[in-house]
């Protein structure tokens, strides 16, 4: 079965750091760009960064968290990282990863999430 | 930025309605949009992508129409386990962005 599992939310306070990790299996996850999309409580759907297929060379963010967090993939493990430095309160969201179809940037398999709470 | 706006907001309807629900870009994005569903408490899911493909596995009852700037998601006849928000996701470069989301409310 293809499923993405995120790890690492919890509750930290503003100016702290948070790890999210998010394990793939069932598929190839090498051969896959993947993304990281948020959803602050009651909000709607963020995108918030990318990263392509293979050696992940190429990588993108949104403004909103530009220079404060950063996406890297392991392939040997079948995982996807997000480091979160300078948390705000507006971070406060349910962290998904989703793998994008082959050649595009729309997702197609979703993980269940992470919920990050940033609050002192 | 591509702007999505969805309308409307929130929909009541009743089992067996058809229900449509509308996106708008703020810019032509030919047909590089997606549907995502996601009921309460659960990760979205993928129903349509390019507009009109149905995701594997996605119900038919569940087709997707438009090109340029308006694009509908039309659900031909609701089941219980429609309802859910949806949202619109463009893809027509990697900033991607999701219009605010629709939700479909039992009458």
């Amino acid at each position: 079965e293809v499923q993405l599992v995120e790890s690492g939310g919890g509750l930290v306070q503003p100016g702290g750091s948070l790890r999210l990790s998010c394990g793939a299996s069932g598929f190839g996850f090498s051969n896959f760009a993947v993304s990281w999309v948020r959803q602050a409580p009651g909000k709607g759907l963020e995108w918030i960064s990318y990263i392509n297929s293979g050696s992940g060379n190429i990588i993108y963010y949104a403004d909103s968290v530009k220079g404060r967090f950063t996406i890297s993939r392991d392939n040997a493990k079948k995982s996807l990282f997000l480091q979160m430095n300078s948390l705000r309160a507006e971070d406060t969201a349910v962290y998904y990863c989703a793998r994008l179809a082959p050649g595009y940037y729309y997702m197609v398999v979703w993980g269940k999430g992470t919920t990050v709470t940033v609050s002192s | 930025d591509i702007q999505m706006t969805q309308s409307p907001s929130t929909l009541s309807a009743s089992v067996g309605d058809r229900v449509t629900i509308t996106c708008r870009a703020n810019q032509s994005i030919s047909t590089w949009l997606a549907w995502h569903q996601q009921q309460p408490g659960k990760a979205p899911k993928l129903l349509i992508y390019e507009a009109s493909s149905l995701e594997s596995g996605a119900p038919s009852r569940f087709s997707g129409s438009g090109s340029g700037t308006e694009f509908t998601l039309t659900i031909s006849s609701l089941q219980p386990d429609d309802f859910a928000t949806y949202y619109c996701q463009h893809y027509n470069s990697y900033l991607v962005t999701f219009g605010g989301g629709t939700k479909v409310e039992i009458k």
